[in-house]
């Protein structure tokens, strides 16, 4: 079974803090993405990366950065946490190539609540 | 540029009663479709996709969904449904074979004794 991990399943974080979130996927999968969810907004994409050191901003960026420096690992980076970036962060996978790749697997997620 | 449309956010049923969930989308190339599930404190869960081929595709835990290319829909059903099947539901889409999903603001699917 595919798993993907995140390092936190509850975070309080302070404004102004800089926070790390962490994503560990061990099925070899190139395809590694961030989004964030908030109520009646549905999943929008903050960054994703098709390989390592490689990333491409999604719809919503701003306050955000990545990296990826391992294969399966993903890091989120809130440079400077503010309080509207209070919400449930989940970080997916895929394969790449073939077309089973574009099922994307999930993480738990992480809430995140900013004070 | 694609998008997916949910008109429902909550859907309220009763046990053992037949259910719809809507999805529409706007793309102007091939698309292939997806729902996912998502359960209380959990992370998303694939149900089903559309790829190819037979535009009725059957996933787990009993739903099935029709692809419509005229209607542009991707309408997900279950003929009965269980107390278990409470839960967040998502339709994304994935324009031109392309890795990106853009996902429905979802549905609330509440099912009651």
């Amino acid at each position: 079974d595919v798993k993907v991990t995140q390092s936190s399943r509850y975070l309080v974080k302070r404004t102004g803090e800089k926070v790390f979130l962490e994503c560990v996927q061990d099925m070899d999968h190139e395809n590694m993405f961030w989004y964030r969810q908030d109520p009646g907004l549905g999943l929008r994409l903050i960054y994703f990366s098709y390989d390592v050191k490689m990333k491409e901003k999604g719809d919503i960026p701003e306050g955000y950065s990545v990296s990826r420096e391992k294969k399966e690992r993903f890091s989120l980076i809130l440079e400077s946490a503010s309080t509207n970036q209070t919400s449930m962060y989940l970080c997916a996978s895929s394969d790449q190539g073939r077309t089973a790749a574009y099922e994307q697997y999930f993480g738990p997620g992480t809430r995140l609540t900013v004070t | 540029a694609q998008s997916v449309t949910q008109l429902d956010s909550q859907v309220p049923v009763f046990e053992e009663a037949p259910v719809e969930l809507r999805c529409n989308y706007s793309s102007s190339v091939s698309v292939y479709l997806f729902w996912y599930v998502q359960y209380p404190n959990q992370g998303l869960q694939l149900l089903l996709k559309y790829l190819s081929g037979s535009t009725l595709v059957k996933g787990i835990n009993g739903f099935e969904a029709e692809f419509n290319k005229s209607q542009t829909s991707f309408h997900l059903r279950k003929p009965s449904v269980h107390i278990s099947d409470t839960a967040e539901y998502f339709c994304a889409v994935s324009e031109g074979g392309g890795n990106k999903l853009t996902f429905g603001t979802g549905t609330q699917l509440k099912v009651e004794l």
